[in-house]
């Protein structure tokens, strides 16, 4: 079974100031991971994914995020965010044996404020 | 193109009656998800079809749970004797296919039982 764990329920931040969001995950086989986002009143959108090769990700909106194996993390980044990102962010895993059975994590609400 | 489509995208019910909840799925996807979020949380999965048949339904709590998708395209997840617990957000995604790992999310149904 998977875990995902996301320390930070809420994160406020300024404009234009770098953020990290948190995740580490717990799973007794290999996983694929993600990254989602949750704007409000909309749904859940996929931000970027961890398959296979570079550890470093680069996804939508200028977000991007490092898988570390050996800290079991996939921490998200951007170095300037704007009062649009805005939203729930969510990460998920899923084994990487073709499984389908996503688990999310909680979830990190990013306050960008002016 | 037309998204991921949920109805009704609210619906209140009392405690012990049954419901239907309906996903439309974007047109040719093959793969389609349930999860349920409850307040706080992340989304939790529940049951996973490829084509007209559940692959995985290992996240369903109960047997009072049951989802269908006869023909390959729209789903329902029908649930029988509701509870008090089971208020939630019900959400439903949809993917190409299996492999490729992107999910679109619908915007939900929020079940209310009094």
């Amino acid at each position: 079974a998977q875990s995902v764990t996301q320390l930070d329920s809420q994160v406020p931040v300024f404009e234009e100031a770098p953020v990290e969001l948190r995740c580490n995950y717990s799973s007794s086989v290999s996983v694929y991971l993600f990254w989602y986002v949750q704007y409000p009143n909309q749904g859940l959108q996929l931000l970027l994914k961890y398959l296979s090769g570079s550890t470093l990700v680069k996804g939508i909106n200028g977000f991007e995020a490092e898988f570390n194996k050996s800290q079991t993390s996939f921490h998200l980044r951007k170095p300037s965010v704007h009062i649009s990102d805005t939203a729930e962010y969510f990460c998920a895993v899923t084994p990487d044996n073709y499984g389908q059975n996503f688990v999310f994590g909680p979830g990190t609400r990013l306050s960008v404020l002016p | 193109g037309a998204g991921v489509s949920q109805t009704p995208s609210n619906k209140v019910t009392e405690k012990g009656k049954y419901v239907e909840l309906r996903c439309d799925p974007i047109s040719g996807h093959t793969a389609l998800y349930w999860y349920r979020q409850s307040l706080g949380q992340g989304p939790e999965f529940l049951i996973y079809f490829q084509g007209t048949g559940a692959a995985d339904d290992s996240g369903l709590p109960n047997d009072r749970f049951f989802a269908v998708r006869p023909e390959g395209s729209v789903s329902t997840l029908k649930i029988q004797r509701t509870e008090r617990g089971d208020s939630a957000v019900y959400l439903c995604a949809s993917s190409p296919q299996a492999g490729t790992y992107e999910q679109y999310f619908g915007p939900g149904t929020r079940l209310t039982v009094t």
